[in-house]
C-alpha cells in the first residue's frame, strides 16, 4: 500500500471559519509534509514533521496550524484565512532517513477555496 | 539555494512519438531525484526515483536518466499515448531533512 489519503477533496470556507484538513498514511513513514500549490505553479513546502515533531516551518503564517497526533496522521488547522490562501494543499510522506532511495508519496490533495 | 528548471514549459506531440522532458538543477549535491505526474487539479503520482548513485531508472515506457555532475535529468517516454497527457514535475531531495525542491513542470499534450 503506497497510498496517502487526504480529506476532504474539496473545501469552501469563509474568512471567519475554522476548518481542518486531514492526511493519513499506513506505510510506516515517520516523515510527513504539507505542501501548497497555486495554479500552474510547482508545490511549495509548508511544514515537515519528523517522528511526530515539527522540524521545518517554512515561515508559514500562523493562520495555518499543523498537528501530527500520531505517526499515521497529519492535520492542518485553518483559521481566519484570506482569499489568496485558496490553493491545492498536498500532503506527502516518506521514510525519515537521509538515504538516496527514500521516495516521497503524495496524496490527491484538498482543493481549498476561501470566500 | 537549489533551483530546478524544466524545459520546455509545454509540449505537444502526436500520438506514438517518443519524447524527452528535461530537468536541470543548480546544486549537484543531491540525494535523489524523483519524476512525478500530475493530472489537472489532482495530486502527484510518483513515476520514477533515481538515486544519486544511479545513472538511469526504467519503468515500462518510461526511462529517466541522471547526470549529477552536469545537473541534468531527462525523462524519456516511448510510444506516447493520449493518456500520457499531464504535467510532469521533477524534484530533487537535498539535505538530511528530506526537503523536495520542485521544478517548474512541463505540460505535455499528446495529440490523438
Amino acid at each position: 500500500d503506497t497510498e496517502v489519503t487526504q480529506t476532504p477533496k474539496h473545501l469552501v470556507m469563509g474568512m471567519t471559519n475554522k476548518k481542518s484538513l486531514k492526511c493519513e498514511q499506513h506505510m510506516g513513514h515517520r516523515a510527513m509534509y504539507w505542501y501548497k500549490q497555486k495554479a500552474k505553479k510547482p508545490p511549495e513546502l509548508m511544514f515537515v514533521y519528523s517522528y511526530e515533531k515539527l522540524s521545518i516551518n517554512e515561515s508559514v503564517p500562523s493562520r495555518f496550524s499543523p498537528e501530527c497526533p500520531n505517526s499515521s496522521l497529519l492535520n492542518l488547522h485553518l483559521h481566519a484565512l484570506q482569499p489568496e490562501d485558496s490553493a491545492l494543499y498536498l500532503c506527502a510522506s516518506s521514510h525519515n532517513r537521509a538515504r538516496d532511495n527514500t521516495e516521497a508519496f503524495f496524496g490527491q490533495g484538498t482543493r481549498l477555496t476561501v470566500v | 539555494k537549489q533551483e530546478v528548471t524544466q524545459i520546455p514549459a509545454a509540449l505537444s506531440v502526436p500520438e506514438g512519438e517518443n519524447l524527452v522532458l528535461n530537468c536541470s538543477f543548480t546544486d549537484s549535491a543531491i540525494y535523489n531525484l524523483q519524476w512525478f505526474r500530475q493530472d489537472p487539479g489532482k495530486g502527484l503520482t510518483s513515476l520514477l526515483l533515481i538515486q544519486s548513485s544511479q545513472r538511469e531508472q526504467t519503468s515500462g515506457r518510461l526511462n529517466a536518466s541522471l547526470d549529477k555532475s552536469s545537473g541534468r535529468s531527462t525523462l524519456y517516454i516511448a510510444a506516447s499515448q493520449p493518456g500520457d497527457s499531464a504535467t510532469y514535475l521533477c524534484a530533487v531531495r537535498v539535505g538530511w531533512y528530506e526537503k523536495l525542491t520542485f521544478g517548474t513542470g512541463t505540460r505535455l499534450t499528446i495529440i490523438p
